[in-house]
């Protein structure tokens, strides 16, 4: 099966600078690269995905980069706000249509 | 607009007790998933659902059971609870499975045993 790393697993920025979290993924055949934002006591949400036939995608201050020849892809927040203080995971899809996510990274955004 | 809605938000059983977990989505989604989240280690799949009447195991299945009699509901049943099975349990649905359709989480059930 997929298997995804995630890194870093915590992560400080000063506001207004740049965070940047990366992951990797094991099955060649994935397709599909979601990024999911957990607040405190609350459940994931989506905030950005990518799939295999795109290299780049932006929403606004958010941007996500995949590399499929070397299977990794990195989520990129610029000028960081305290409400991107949060734990964001990153996931991957193979053709079992079955997510596989990364171990999280807590991200906290100093004023 | 409710979304996905878990039951209980806390709970603490004893080993051996057995108990199960709602879940209820008013949005007509076809797929549901149970996944648990355990510290460093991202979100699990235990069961999912493609649709009334079907399940098929995850990722961490053992000791968990499912039904969906319904589109709107997908409760997760503990027989017999163990101290490994301590953990934050998310439901979440999707209209046409993960890799067509974003998925959309309960707020999580925090269950400890004891």
């Amino acid at each position: 099966g997929e298997n995804v790393e995630q890194h870093p697993s915590t992560l400080s920025v000063q506001e207004g600078d740049s965070a940047v979290i990366k992951c990797t993924y094991s099955d060649s055949a994935s397709n599909y690269f979601p990024w999911y934002k957990q607040e405190l006591g609350k459940g994931p949400q989506l905030i950005i995905d990518i799939r295999s036939n795109v290299g780049e995608k932006k929403d606004q201050r958010i941007a996500v980069t995949l590399n499929k020849t070397a299977k990794h892809f990195s989520l990129h927040i610029t000028e960081t706000q305290p409400e991107d203080s949060a734990v964001y995971f990153c996931a991957a899809e193979s053709n079992d249509y079955k997510l596989s996510f990364g171990a999280g990274t807590t991200v906290t955004v100093r004023a | 607009n409710a979304g996905v809605t878990q039951t209980p938000k806390f709970r603490i059983l004893k080993i051996g007790q057995s108990m199960t977990l709602q879940c209820t989505q008013d949005m007509n989604h076809n797929y549901m998933y149970w996944y648990r989240q355990d510290p460093g280690m991202g979100l699990k799949l235990i069961y999912y659902s493609v649709g009334a009447g079907i399940t098929d195991k995850g990722e961490v299945p053992n000791g968990y059971n499912v039904s969906r009699s319904t589109t709107e509901d997908f409760p997760l049943r503990l027989e017999l609870a163990a101290p490994s099975q301590t953990s934050v349990y998310f439901c979440a649905s999707s209209y046409r499975g993960t890799n067509t359709g974003e998925l959309f989480f309960g707020e999580g059930s925090r269950l400890t045993v004891l």
